[in-house]
């Protein structure tokens, strides 16, 4: 199993620019995770999806932000315009239907810079 | 809502030594689950191991066991052995119950743990 996949792994762009994020959940997981983490307030969910519907996006920071799934085996988070506030790592995290343990399978990151 | 507090921002140990990670939670849930990942420099999260809020039995996985008190709210990770791979930013974290799924993770601060040679 590949795991979760994020493209790209590291992104450098300048304030204004648009920057979209991709995520391929594991296949057969149905719910999906995008989190943030930066050095001020730590690892905080922005947006997940169940059976591709956004359940939970309080914690998308404002409009500039937008997360899709439009199927199964793709989500994006795109932002735009993009801020030197959003630089950070974004994560992705999948996770199977009815597992018993409820684990969350995080990919390794997209890294986000904007100057 | 839930609030994840870790109280020690880093800490040291040698290795071979055991070290004890603290962690406490607020909820008004009765029926939840915790967690402790471990993210090495190389920003990878990697999950070490969890507890089911309606057992009474500890989780042990390995080197790694917890001391789970839940009147108390409290949820520590015990490392026993340290090893050098064991370096690393150490997140608890707290989900509640969802029938049929998971729920988001609320992750506390970080402790940043160093084994030293």
């Amino acid at each position: 199993d590949a795991g979760v996949i994020q493209s790209p792994r590291h992104e450098v762009t300048e304030m204004g620019q648009e920057v979209t994020l991709r995520c391929k959940p594991i296949s057969g997981h149905n719910s999906l995770f995008w989190y943030r983490q930066t050095m001020m307030r730590g690892l905080e969910l922005l947006i997940y999806f169940n059976n591709n519907v956004p359940i939970d996006d309080s914690g998308m920071p404002e409009d500039r932000f937008s997360a899709k799934m439009p199927n199964a085996s793709f989500s994006t988070l795109k932002i735009q315009p993009s801020e030197p506030r959003d630089s950070a790592v974004y994560f992705c995290a999948s996770s199977p239907t009815g597992g018993l343990s409820h684990e969350q399978y995080f990919g390794p990151g997209t890294r986000l810079t904007v100057t | 809502a839930q609030t994840v507090t870790q109280s020690q921002p880093e800490m040291s140990v040698q290795e071979a030594e055991t070290v004890t990670l603290s962690c406490t939670y607020d909820t008004s849930e009765s029926n939840y689950y915790l967690f402790w990942y471990k993210q090495p420099p190389s920003r990878q999260m990697i999950l070490v191991i969890r507890q089911e809020a309606y057992k009474q039995q500890n989780a042990t996985e390995n080197r790694f066991s917890v001391n789970f008190q839940k009147a108390a709210k409290s949820f520590s990770l015990k490392i026993s052995d340290s090893q050098l791979g064991d370096t690393a930013m150490y997140f608890c974290a707290f989900m509640k119950h969802r029938a049929g799924g998971s729920e988001k993770l609320v992750f506390g601060k970080g402790t940043k743990l160093t084994v030293n040679p």
